[in-house]
């Protein structure tokens, strides 16, 4: 079946970088996209990114455009998500979830990465 | 900030008909995209309900129904049962911004 497994959490100190790890397996990974959504705590769903994972192209939403970069490895069929000037409002779980094609549903997600930002 | 409008929270008894809308905008649903609907328990990564609107993947009982009408969409859940009791969340693409996928503000659902 198509499963979507994170890397574990993070805690990084103000101004520093992280890179989370969505490694995939049960589907031809480069015929779908990643799409990466984060959730601070008690708060709702924030669309972050998205990566084709076959011609490498992103779009990121404007929050944090200039400071996300999204890269996959083919050959471990793993989507990653770097995002670097870590602020305390970047605390939150991300998500990375299998997309289709444009404007198509999310599925499925991964399990979600902690990450806390703190001095 | 999200375009996408729902109501805080949602309550029914067990048995009930509950909805919850989303409202968008001239951007979004009333260009033409879809709205997908997605439930998330306690603890827990969100899960694909609904897409394209109406379409209830493999496994998602048929108690939940989607609909889309220009600039709006609701979500109806009937047979209301206590594991129902999540928060649900809209979604759509949105022509506007510079990204392409938007979210709802979320519902919470309570099982009473």
């Amino acid at each position: 079946q198509v499963q979507l497994v994170q890397s574990g959490t993070e805690v990084k100190k103000p101004g520093a970088s992280v890179k989370v790890s969505c490694m995939t397996s049960g589907y031809t990974f480069s015929s779908y996209g990643i799409s990466w959504v984060r959730q601070a705590p008690g708060q709702g769903l924030e669309w972050v990114g998205w990566i084709n994972a076959y011609n490498g192209n992103t779009n990121y939403a404007q929050k944090v455009q200039g400071r996300v970069t999204m890269t996959t490895d083919t050959s471990t069929s793993t989507a990653y998500m770097e995002l670097r000037s870590l602020r305390s409002d970047d605390t939150a779980i991300y998500y990375c979830a299998r997309v289709p094609g444009a404007m198509i549903a999310f599925d499925p997600w991964g399990q979600g990465t902690l990450v806390t930002v703190s001095s | 900030q999200s375009v996408l409008t729902q109501p805080p929270s949602v309550s029914g008894a067990p048995g009930q008909r509950v909805t919850i809308s989303c409202t968008g905008s001239s951007f979004n649903f009333g260009a033409g995209y879809d709205v997908h609907w997605y439930q998330q328990l306690p603890g827990t990564a969100p899960k694909l309900l609904i897409s394209g609107n109406k379409n209830r993947p493999s496994g998602v009982p048929d108690r939940f129904s989607g609909f889309k009408s220009g600039t709006s969409a609701s979500l109806a859940i009937t047979g209301l049962q206590a594991d129902d009791e999540a928060d649900y969340y809209c979604q759509s693409y949105d022509s506007r911004l510079s990204g392409f996928y938007v979210f709802g503000t979320g519902t919470k659902v309570t099982v009473l």
